[in-house]
């Protein structure tokens, strides 16, 4: 079975802290994404990442950055934490070819900045 | 803006099929439509796909109208596991990584 692991369940942050949110799959997929997910808008996509390197900003990337170094890790990176960045957070991934609606996705992280 | 409709929620009870639709008017000929769930708390979970035909799995079945305009997610012996919500989405059939628009999904609670 895939599996999407992502380092934390819950982080608190104050404002202003760099937080970085880190999501590791052991599936060998190519793809990575980032969501992020908040009471009746669904899930909303910020990054994701085709390759090792490599970025393609989603429909909300201000505000965040990522970094891909290898291939099964993929971090989201909020250089500034505001309040508005309050949510659920979501890693997926899938392989390359594959239908872009077979997603495999981690538990989340649930982040609260204070 | 997601390109399906859901009914915000329904309800079902524990041991019955829990039926649920989801139209999705404009979808091209060769977009798949898939089902994913979110239990609480927790990442959402894939369950089905298909195109045109009906599909089954060990999860669920997948009913596809003929036009492709609707189709509707059956749980044949709903448990009260199955109380999540579920998503309907016809992601674009260009390649792996192209955006999946997840909507606001149908709360389905199971009663006992």
């Amino acid at each position: 079975d895939v599996k999407v692991t992502q380092s934390s369940r819950y982080l608190v942050k104050r404002t202003g802290e760099k937080v970085f949110l880190e999501c590791v799959q052991d599936m060998d997929h190519e793809n990575m994404f980032w969501y992020r997910q908040d009471p009746g808008l669904g899930l909303r996509l910020i990054y994701f990442s085709y390759d090792v390197k490599m970025k393609e900003k989603g429909d909300i990337p201000e505000g965040y950055s990522v970094s891909r170094e290898k291939k099964e890790r993929f971090s989201l990176i909020l250089e500034s934490a505001s309040t508005n960045q309050t949510s659920m957070y979501l890693c997926a991934s899938n392989t390359l070819g594959a239908e872009a609606g077979e997603q495999y996705f981690g538990p989340g992280t649930r982040l609260t900045v204070t | 803006d997601a390109k399906t409709t859901q009914p915000p929620s329904m309800d079902c009870a524990e041991g019955r099929a829990a039926n649920l639709p989801c139209n999705h008017s404009t979808i091209s000929g060769n977009e798949y439509v898939y089902w994913y769930r979110q239990i609480h708390s927790q990442g959402p979970q894939y369950i089905i796909h298909g195109l045109k035909n009906n599909e089954t799995n060990e999860m669920a079945s997948l009913i596809i109208t003929e036009d492709r305009k609707s189709s509707t997610l059956i749980l044949p012996h709903a448990t009260l596991r199955d109380t999540a919500v579920y998503y309907c989405i016809d992601p674009p059939n260009s390649g792996g990584y192209q955006k999946v628009t997840f909507g606001t999904g149908t709360k389905l609670q199971v009663i006992p």
